[in-house]
């Protein structure tokens, strides 16, 4: 089983909301990333948590808060969020050494209104 | 900086033919280079990666050719299919790093 599950697959939300990105993965992988695309763009990295630790922030804004309670779940909490931050979503995972194999989710394509 | 940099930004190729998608690198500590293939609404899926030790690999129809020296790769599409149009992105990591640094992709069309 190579799958990455991410959920909801689709999310709309005002600049006000709370909501939560989840992201799956039981491949006993312990690293595990949270990506940002935008249309006709690479996947731009967020965050990285290797053995359920964040080693990885790159300068993401506050209102994106990462968490990882367990070594097979990574999620993604919003708040405030601006209608530029409308993109598709993406979690990886792959082992912290060795291979690097990164398998990736479908993604959470999120809108900001 | 753009750490992997990635040409075509488009290519359209015949059914049968042979696409060609060229990255460059200039960090030396890069030692993995996956190549990536993605459907529209879908994440990424890994293709094909190669290490520095080899100059090719090849898997089906997909083949990586490496130069070190030169710091490029490539990946070639044979015969290449209809089902093959995606984007595609280069990738170079390094080892025990958890950082992928991504080409800036190519949107690949193949015409029946």
């Amino acid at each position: 089983d190579t799958e990455v599950t991410q959920t909801p697959k689709h999310l709309v939300m005002g600049m006000t909301n709370k909501k939560s990105l989840k992201c799956e993965q039981h491949m006993g992988h312990r690293a595990m990333y949270w990506y940002k695309q935008k249309a006709k763009k690479p996947p731009e990295l967020m965050f990285v948590y290797s053995y359920e630790k964040l080693s990885i922030n790159e300068s993401v804004p506050s209102r994106f808060s990462p968490e990882c309670p367990n070594s097979s779940l990574l999620n993604l909490h919003l708040h405030a969020l601006q209608p530029e931050d409308s993109a598709l979503y993406l979690c990886a995972s792959s082992h912290p050494w060795g291979k690097n194999i990164q398998y990736f989710g479908a993604g959470t394509r999120l809108s900001v209104l | 900086q753009q750490q992997v940099k990635q040409s075509p930004q488009s290519l359209i190729v015949q059914k049968g033919g042979i696409s060609i998608i060229n990255c460059a690198y200039e960090n030396t500590a890069f030692d993995y280079f996956p190549w990536y293939q993605q459907f529209p609404g879908k994440g990424p899926a890994l293709l094909i990666a190669i290490r520095p030790d080899v100059s090719e690999k090849k898997e089906g129809r997909f083949t990586i050719s490496f130069n070190k020296s030169a710091k490029q790769f490539s990946l070639h599409i044979m015969d290449s299919q209809p089902g093959d149009s995606a984007t595609y992105f280069c990738a170079a990591s390094m080892r025990n790093f958890n950082k992928f640094y991504f080409g800036s992709g190519t949107k690949l069309n193949v015409k029946p």
